[in-house]
């Protein structure tokens, strides 16, 4: 398998512009999470997934962000409009269930730069 | 909630033991981890402990774990220049429908 893929790797957008990252899990995966990863704050959780429903979007900032998986294969994470502390490296990981010990799978990121 | 704590930063001289720690307060962590983040990476698990045991050896890496303490670590022996990364240090809670909470991350830098 490929791994968890995600594009685009990097993104330099300007403030108050639309930004929609994404995200293939693992074939075969049955939750997938969207991580935010800054200096300050370090590695949060933004929102997961388990078959496609949301689980917990307790972490997602404010009503800018929205994410969505519409079917298995394809998640995506929409910053809408964006602002420059947005700027950070945005990870997608994907787990099976009732596979101890429940490792995460982590795609290679997207570094957002909003200017 | 749950929280995981660990310091920032770690330097070593190459042929050295590293010991980076780790806090937790979830007492119902079923699984602690330690992820490995390289530069323009993402996070890959490098070890696991699962909380009944005390102690688990891999290679070069030695996973401590006190539950009474909450308090976790892992032991690089003969630390290397390829060990130079961000650690995490996170764990599972028997409720958390897969949900994992990470630490900050510790940046172990090793000398040459």
């Amino acid at each position: 398998d490929a791994g968890v893929i995600q594009s685009p790797r990097h993104e330099v957008t300007e403030m108050g512009q639309e930004v929609t990252l994404r995200c293939k899990p693992i074939s075969g995966h049955d939750y997938l999470f969207w991580y935010r990863q800054t200096m300050m704050r370090g590695l949060e959780l933004l929102i997961y997934f388990n078959n496609n429903v949301p689980i917990d979007d307790s972490g997602m900032p404010e009503d800018r962000f929205s994410a969505k998986m519409p079917n298995a294969s394809f998640s995506t994470l929409k910053i809408q409009p964006s602002e420059p502390r947005d700027s950070a490296v945005y990870f997608c990981a994907s787990t099976p269930a009732g596979q101890p010990p429940n490792e995460q799978y982590f795609g290679p990121g997207t570094r957002l730069t909003v200017t | 909630g749950e929280d995981v704590e660990q310091s920032l930063f770690l330097s070593v001289r190459e042929g050295d033991s590293s010991v980076i720690n780790c806090t937790y307060t979830d007492s119902s962590s079923t699984y602690l981890y330690w992820y490995k983040q390289e530069p323009g990476a993402g996070l890959q698990l490098l070890t696991y402990i699962f909380s009944n045991m005390d102690m688990k050896q891999d290679q070069r890496l030695t996973v401590l774990l006190n539950k009474k303490d909450k308090h976790l670590s892992l032991r690089i022996a003969d630390t290397q220049t390829g060990d130079s990364a961000i650690y995490f240090c996170a764990e599972i809670s028997s409720g958390g429908y897969q949900k994992v909470t990470f630490g900050i991350g510790t940046k172990l830098q090793v000398i040459p």
